[in-house]
């Protein structure tokens, strides 16, 4: 599974769009990238994911470079509630590799 | 929508003692994996079970055994606990090997 980092941390202020970056570099062809995200000690919560093509559903979008070596979550309007770590993935199906994350702070 | 259910949310123990934890996964999943975090950790891998199988096995100590029955349930067992065990334990759970759902996990406090 690829390797992933991410900055330690970033603050957004609340209702600004929340840009959180990953690079993956050693990707293969078929991993997919999946973000989660972890509430203060809650289970990791499944945010979205994708192979090669931009992804959008309710909760974020999903950026993906051509060359695949890195993406970004977007989070469209950022709530206080966003605060969290957030945690980008490279996976083939099976384990999670769990990187350290992104700690995304929403200011008031 | 149901989610995957751990059980208990909390449990003490002394060293030396053994623990069990179980996990039901959203049903139709097939799938259950095993995570632990240490305080202040990221989620570690422990063990996968697709189909009442082992599907693959990360970190997990020789002192703890884990196995998926036939209603797709899951249980850790872990024996001989130790300080160091002391930990949020997750289980998650996918239909087949598509994005996992975790539960929310059980606190275990080894004194």
């Amino acid at each position: 599974d690829a390797k992933t980092t991410q900055p330690p941390s970033m603050d957004c202020a609340e209702g600004r769009a929340a840009n959180l970056p990953c690079n993956h570099s050693t990707i293969s062809g078929n991993e997919y990238v999946y973000w989660y995200r972890q509430i203060h000690s809650q289970g990791p919560q499944y945010i979205i994911h994708g192979l090669k093509n931009n992804e959008t559903n309710e909760m974020a979008s999903l950026i993906i470079t051509e060359d695949r070596k890195s993406s970004t979550l977007i989070l469209p309007h950022a709530t206080l509630r966003d605060t969290a770590v957030y945690y980008c993935i490279g996976n083939t199906g099976n384990q999670f590799y769990f990187g350290t994350g992104t700690s995304l702070t929403v200011i008031p | 929508a149901a989610g995957v259910i751990q059980s208990p949310r909390h449990l003490i123990k002394e060293k030396r003692e053994t623990a069990t934890l179980k996990c039901y996964p959203i049903p139709r999943h097939d799938t259950v994996y095993w995570y632990q975090q240490g305080p202040g950790q990221d989620p570690q891998f422990l063990i996968s079970f697709y189909e009442k199988m082992q599907s693959d096995k990360g970190s997990i100590p020789d002192r703890f055994s884990a196995q998926q029955f036939s209603d797709y349930h899951s249980e850790l067992n872990m024996s001989s606990l130790e300080l160091g065990d002391s930990a949020l334990y997750f289980c998650a759970s996918s239909f087949t090997y598509n994005e996992q759902f975790f539960g929310p996990g059980t606190r275990l406090t080894v004194l």
